[in-house]
């Protein structure tokens, strides 16, 4: 059973970089898609984007001009850094695995990490 | 894509049917038939979990008491009766295209 766990800072100052990994047990990250998704306390959740095992990317243009996502295939691990950070990206980010019937095919986001809490603050 | 979900709140009694709707901004049908649209919940003090993908889809595990369906534009939830285990807070999602959007939350609680 593949289990995802995301590790960083808990705190990190306005300005800075937030530097996030996610490690995958239990399975390979061969194959799938690999994405980013934060949560606001009290808010919705919003899609940062997505790393292909093959390394292509996709990032929401919201945050496209900050983020950067890359993997590590012998440590099984996707990395998120988000630079440049804000009060707004206070937040609850998750990485979840994305996949589908098809090897290539993303049409289901499962599973989730437990998340971690980022506060930005000066 | 802008997903629209009703209601934002839904008081259930146990064992009652519930149902929930999710509106995109445009069809979320692809070409090949294929809805890109999936339903997540996330249980108090939880991350999400996949309930239903491309539309009608149950995910693994999931009790045969949920049901998804829909066209291209509009899309529901139906729990056929309700248990304890459901509340939590349940969003629809798009996946037809980026940036991937998600609906603002439906929090299911019982009466």
């Amino acid at each position: 059973q593949v289990q995802l766990q995301e590790s960083g800072p808990g705190l990190v100052k306005t300005s800075e970089t937030l530097s996030l990994n996610c490690s995958v047990s239990g399975g390979s990250i061969r194959n799938y898609y690999w994405s980013w998704i934060r949560q606001a306390p009290g808010r919705g959740l919003e899609w940062i984007g997505y790393i292909y095992y093959t390394g292509g990317t996709n990032y929401n243009p919201s945050l496209k001009s900050r983020v950067t996502m890359t993997l590590d295939m012998p440590k099984n691990q996707i990395s998120l850094k988000v630079t440049s950070v804000i009060a707004a990206d206070t937040a609850v980010y998750y990485c979840a695995r994305g996949g589908g019937a098809m090897p290539g095919n993303l049409d289901w986001f499962d599973p989730w990490g437990q998340g971690t809490l980022v506060t930005v603050s000066s | 894509i802008v997903m629209t979900q009703s209601p934002l709140s839904l008081p259930v009694t146990p064992g009652e049917p519930a149902s929930i709707s999710c509106r995109s901004s445009q069809s979320l049908l692809y070409s090949n038939g294929k809805k890109f649209l999936d339903w997540y919940l996330q249980k108090p003090g939880q991350s999400p979990q996949l309930l239903i993908y491309l539309g009608s889809n149950r995910a693994s595990g999931v009790p045969d008491r949920f049901r998804g369906s829909g066209s291209g534009t509009d899309f529901t939830l139906e729990i056929s009766r309700v248990e304890a285990e459901d509340v939590g807070v349940y969003y629809c999602m798009q996946l037809l295209q980026t940036p991937y959007t998600f609906g603002q939350g439906t929090k299911l609680e019982i009466k």
